[in-house]
């Protein structure tokens, strides 16, 4: 498959546990912020986005928390399964088709 | 079904022929991005385009062209590739309202 980054950070969990991955924004003008999730040899998947007048935003099996004071965007995922292994990226946006992405955190989980 | 595709998957080329990576959509998206995406830095974009005939620069458009004569193909032209240039690249799309963009699954680029 595709290598997307050989020394991304690693969340390493165990399956049925909770995972939450973080990223930090630059611009605390970014009006929205998705999150995507890319297996290996495909492109990013769109998982959920939030907008910037929202703390909070639930899906299924995700969570996403945005802390404005701090520039701070969180994904947590409930039941963590296998087919969750992937890398993550947190993305910030604003205005036409401008969207800044992290550079991402690889989740593996453990059986 | 849905998709948005990219061709070649793969290319190996030398340093200054001419190439060009076609991407098609079959949503009817007003938007459509180019990104390359290299270890460590992320997915960056190269060029969008907001509807037929409007593109625009990214962050990163040195050494790319691209069009939008129709709808549904934004191709990406690489006129005199570099080494610098061996990357892998996603072509995306969306509607004008909305942020989930669709991405194509990738070309990857090695420029010798």
């Amino acid at each position: 498959g595709e290598s997307v980054g050989l020394h991304l950070p690693t969340l390493s969990v165990q399956e049925g546990d909770n995972s939450i991955i973080n990223c930090a924004y630059s611009n605390s003008a970014s009006d929205y912020f998705i999150w995507y999730k890319q297996e290996s040899g495909k492109g990013p998947q769109f998982i959920i986005d939030i907008r910037s007048n929202m703390d909070k935003r639930q899906g299924q099996r995700v969570t996403v928390l945005l802390n404005k004071t701090v520039k701070h965007l969180s994904l947590q995922i409930a039941a963590t399964q296998p087919g969750d292994s992937a890398v993550y990226f947190c993305a910030e946006g604003g205005g036409y088709n401008k969207l800044i992405f992290g550079a991402g955190t690889r989740l593996a989980v453990h059986p | 079904e849905a998709q948005v595709t990219q061709n070649p998957r793969y290319l190996i080329t030398v340093t200054g022929k001419k190439l060009t990576v076609t991407c098609s959509q079959n949503m009817n998206h007003e938007y459509m991005s180019w990104y390359r995406q290299d270890p460590g830095l992320g997915l960056r974009q190269i060029y969008y385009s907001m509807n037929v005939e409007v593109t625009d620069k990214g962050d990163v458009p040195e050494g790319y062209k691209v069009s939008r004569k129709e709808k549904r193909n934004f191709p990406l032209i690489l006129e005199s590739p570099s080494p610098n240039q061996t990357s892998l690249y996603f072509c995306a799309s969306r509607y004008r309202q909305g942020y989930e963009q669709y991405f194509g699954p990738g070309t990857r680029l090695t420029v010798t």
